[in-house]
């Protein structure tokens, strides 16, 4: 499979603690999306890279949520001190050259207890 | 800021009616819009785009600068059809530099058999 790839598809955390999610794009993409969807919403946009450098932040990407992509090719998205309220579903996405299209992964969903 | 919205949470034609899935958009540039589809338990997919003028499937979309909407028509719909539907917005087409996809809350179609 050369699509987009997330890990893990499901985490389960008990509020407090730390989480780290692994966005794999497709191999020649320079893009890197991160969104988040919670039930009966589309995705909402966190940030976005170009190769290793991060070009935009939501403002939904508080203080607790970093994101790296270190080499250019796959990424990380860590939240510290999980809330409920970070309970959603992750989504990655890559792109690249002079299109914008989007090629999703199938997401992690996180579940904070 | 830019914003979508589709009014219609949940759609239900019978097989072989036409199907029109509503979306307005706000945005004071010119921005690329885009349909989504997720269909039951995979990942989010490209359905179409408007710069691209094609029929992906039987469904085409026009953009109404006007009405400022891309509503997503197929005149018979299939029972393959059923699926969650996400209208989307890019407004990096007007040169904002930016490639965020801001989205719709989603219309669920249902093809009745």
């Amino acid at each position: 499979d050369t699509g987009v790839s997330q890990d893990p598809r499901h985490k389960i955390t008990k509020r407090g603690q730390n989480v780290t999610f692994r966005c794999d794009p497709i191999s020649e993409h320079n893009r890197l999306y991160w969104y988040r969807q919670t039930l009966g919403q589309g995705p909402e946009f966190l940030t976005y890279f170009q190769n290793e450098a991060q070009l935009e932040k939501s403002r939904l990407l508080s203080d607790r949520f970093s994101a790296e992509r270190p080499k250019g090719s796959f990424s990380t998205l860590e939240i510290q001190r999980t809330e409920q309220g970070d309970s959603a579903m992750y989504l990655c996405a890559s792109g690249s050259g002079g299109t914008d299209t989007q090629y999703f992964g199938p997401g992690t969903r996180l579940t904070v207890l | 800021a830019q914003r979508v919205t589709q009014p219609e949470k949940l759609l239900s034609v019978f097989k072989g009616a036409p199907v029109e899935l509503k979306c307005n958009y706000s945005y004071s540039g010119s921005p690329e819009l885009f349909w989504y589809v997720q269909y039951s338990r995979q990942r989010l997919q490209l359905l179409l785009r408007h710069i691209s003028r094609e029929s992906i499937k039987g469904f085409t979309a026009d953009l109404n600068k006007g009405e400022t909407s891309f509503h997503l028509k197929k005149p018979f719909a299939q029972e393959e059809d059923s699926a969650m539907y996400y209208c989307a917005l890019n407004p990096a087409y007007s040169g904002a530099g930016s490639y965020q996809l801001t989205f719709g809350k989603g219309t669920k179609l249902s093809v009745i058999p």
